[in-house]
């Protein structure tokens, strides 16, 4: 069974740094590109990051652009999102998402979320 | 600064037919595009319906169907039923390989 699972959220205040994990089990994590999206409490679905598959090519959204660092370990098929210099409106539920093969460009996998939440 | 435009309310009645649609603040949205759709009810993850405009994901029942009406993204639902009540977003992949969501669109089924 394919499982994404993330984990890291919680409170962090303003300036801060934190960083989620996303372990996966059921698949070759290596053989796919991988992403994170996030969600504001009560907003919709904001794409973040993606990283390909062997962790060399990384995107990122204006909006975390400098702050925000994907990357991977396939030793250990574990997806990484280290943040920094946290701010109010970082407060989100974070995803991760497992690109699709025979597209690469929709994503057929997700994780449950994790929290964070950045006040003082 | 490109935004993807979704309805954000609609409603149907159940056993009826209902189309969202999602655009682009500038321009038409295409094939290339790759338009996909997701569903969200409240505190799940979502759940991917549509990829590549209009290939149903796997288990995805056929009263969900994609297409490109006009110069925007379609996701129509024929049949309504009352578990279809939930938050529908579209998500396009632009050319610098950036992926843009719309705002949602909260569909209720009454």
């Amino acid at each position: 069974e394919v499982q994404l699972v993330e984990s890291g959220g919680g409170l962090v205040q303003p300036g801060g740094s934190l960083r989620l994990s996303c372990a996966v089990s059921g698949f070759t994590f290596s053989n796919y590109w991988m992403h994170w999206v996030r969600q504001a409490p009560g907003k919709g679905l904001v794409w973040v990051s993606r990283i390909n598959k062997d962790g060399s090519s990384t995107t990122y959204a204006d909006s975390v652009k400098g702050r925000f660092t994907i990357s991977r370990d396939n030793t250990k098929n574990t997806l990484y999102l280290q943040m920094n210099s946290l701010r109010a409106e970082d407060t989100a539920v974070y995803y991760c998402a497992r690109v699709r093969a025979s597209s690469g460009r929709d994503f057929d996998c997700w994780g449950q979320g994790t929290l964070v939440t950045v006040s003082s | 600064q490109t935004v993807v435009t979704q309805e954000p309310s609609f409603s149907v009645s159940p056993g009826g037919t209902v189309t969202l649609t999602c655009g682009l603040s500038s321009g038409s949205v295409s094939s290339s595009d790759s338009p996909s759709w997701y569903q969200q009810t409240p505190g799940q993850a979502p759940r991917t319906l549509i990829y590549n405009t209009g290939t149903r994901s796997s288990g995805v029942p056929d009263r969900f169907s994609g297409s490109i009406l006009g110069n925007k993204a379609a996701l129509t639902i024929t049949g309504a039923q009352a578990d279809d009540e939930s938050d529908y977003y579209c998500m396009l992949y632009m050319d610098n390989g950036i992926y843009l969501f719309g705002g949602g669109t909260k569909l209720t089924v009454l």
